[in-house]
């Protein structure tokens, strides 16, 4: 059973930076592409950030792109979200999400980040 | 980049259907069987309910059905429980540099 893990939220002032991270077991990590989706409280899924398997190449939401970096190291199974800038609007629960296609079949549980003064 | 178009809510009594619809363009939707529909339950993680329009992951009763007609995409519900009380939000891939966007998302309401 595919089990991802999210690490690294907590509270940070606007314009500082935070790095999450994601932790996998239980299936072929390199295989996957692996994303970012966010949740503001009390509002919808946001997709953030997708890094292929080849650990190269990357995409980004509009809202996201030039401040945050998405990375992965599959000999550790592990993906990151590097967020710069961060800004009030992007308080949110992080999930970590893979699937098997074009979809999402597993999802971690969720890191909050705040952003507040 | 704008997020697909549903309804921001829905209703239906038990053992009713109800459908969701969920719009986008030909750039996304309507470019590609690769929408699919998750539900999410107050202070829980999302839980995948169709893919690829319209399959059905193991586990997913078959009052869960998708569909696609043009630039639109629908889940129904038949046969309404009280715990399809949720919120639903349909995805697409878009298949250019921003590859991925979510709907609004759709609030169902078992009367």
């Amino acid at each position: 059973e595919v089990q991802l893990v999210e690490s690294g939220g907590g509270l940070v002032q606007p314009g500082g930076s935070l790095r999450l991270s994601c932790a996998d077991s239980g299936f072929t990590f390199s295989s996957h592409w692996m994303h970012w989706v966010r949740q503001a409280p009390g509002k919808g899924l946001v997709w953030v950030a997708r890094i292929k398997n080849d650990e190269i190449s990357t995409s980004y939401a509009d809202s996201v792109k030039g401040r945050f970096t998405i990375s992965r190291d599959n000999a550790e199974k592990m993906v990151y979200l590097q967020m710069n800038s961060l800004r009030v609007d992007d308080t949110a629960v992080y999930y970590c999400v893979t699937g098997t296609g074009y979809y999402y079949n597993y999802w971690g549980r969720g890191t909050l980040v705040t952003v507040s003064s | 980049q704008s997020a697909l178009t549903q309804p921001r809510s829905v209703s239906g009594s038990p053992g009713q259907s109800v459908t969701i619809s969920c719009t986008g363009t030909s750039s996304d939707v309507g470019g590609y069987n690769y929408v699919s529909w998750y539900q999410q339950h107050p202070g829980r993680v999302p839980k995948l309910m169709i893919y690829d329009v319209s399959k059905r992951p193991s586990g997913v009763p078959d009052r869960f059905s998708g569909s696609k007609s043009g630039n639109t995409a629908s889940l129904t519900i038949s046969g309404l429980q009280a715990e399809d009380e949720a919120d639903y939000y349909c995805f697409s891939y878009t298949g250019n540099y921003i590859d991925w966007v979510f709907g609004g998302g759709t609030k169902l309401t078992v009367l």
